[in-house]
């Protein structure tokens, strides 16, 4: 079965860094484009950035030049530097397979149970 | 960046009645347009991909449509485990963004 679980969230102050991880199984891990979403305190859903199969990265304005999306495919993991935390930032964090099916269109199809960041003094 | 916007934000209804949510990309996005539920404390799941597609697994009950910039979901006949926040995803252009959500209670 596919699986996907985050870990690394957790309390920290403003201005500090935090590593997130996302382990896979289940899967060819290499084979799939991986993205991190975020879900703010009792809002809606956030993309945050994504890191495709050769490696090319994305990202959303709000985190681009203080996070940074990685992969390690030998180890069927994903991660997520988090630099220059700040209150805004504060959300449960997801990581997301995408699948890509017909003429290419992504969509998550397999979800992690999420990571929880707060940052606060 | 695509602005998608859902409506409405909130319904009731009542097991059995035909609900329809729409969602509104502020560019076109052919049909690259996903649907996702969620539950409280759960995370998101998809239901419906490439804008009419049913997720494997997904009732029947549920069917999306559209193109360009207007979509709907619709759930023919609510049933009580359907209560939940729906959200519509473009996934045309980076970056990809959400609807704000549509909580569906049941009366």
């Amino acid at each position: 079965d596919v699986q996907l679980v985050e870990s690394g969230g957790g309390l920290i102050q403003p201005g500090g860094s935090l590593r997130l991880s996302c382990a896979a199984s289940g899967f060819t891990f290499s084979s799939y484009d991986m993205h991190w979403v975020r879900q703010l305190p009792g809002k809606g859903l956030e993309w945050v950035s994504g890191i495709v199969t050769a490696g090319d990265t994305y990202y959303s304005v709000s985190v681009k030049g203080r996070f940074t999306i990685s992969r390690e495919n030998a180890k069927n993991s994903f991660f997520l530097q988090m630099n220059s935390l700040s209150a805004e930032d504060t959300a449960l964090y997801y990581c997301a397979r995408v699948s890509r099916g017909l003429w290419g269109i992504g969509q998550y199809d397999f979800w992690g149970q999420g990571t929880l960041v707060t940052v606060s003094s | 960046d695509i602005q998608m916007t859902q409506s409405p934000s909130s319904l009731s209804a009542s097991v059995g009645d035909r609900v329809t949510i729409t969602c509104r990309a502020s560019q076109a996005i052919s049909t690259y347009l996903n649907w996702y539920y969620q539950k409280p404390g759960k995370a998101p799941k998809l239901l419906i991909y490439a804008s009419s597609n049913l997720q494997t697994g997904v009732p029947s009950r549920f069917s999306g449509g559209g193109s360009a910039t207007d979509f709907t979901l619709t759930i023919s006949s609510l049933q009580p485990e359907d209560s939940a926040t729906f959200y519509c995803q473009q996934t045309y252009t980076f970056p990809w963004t959400f609807g704000q959500g549509t909580k569906v209670e049941l009366k």
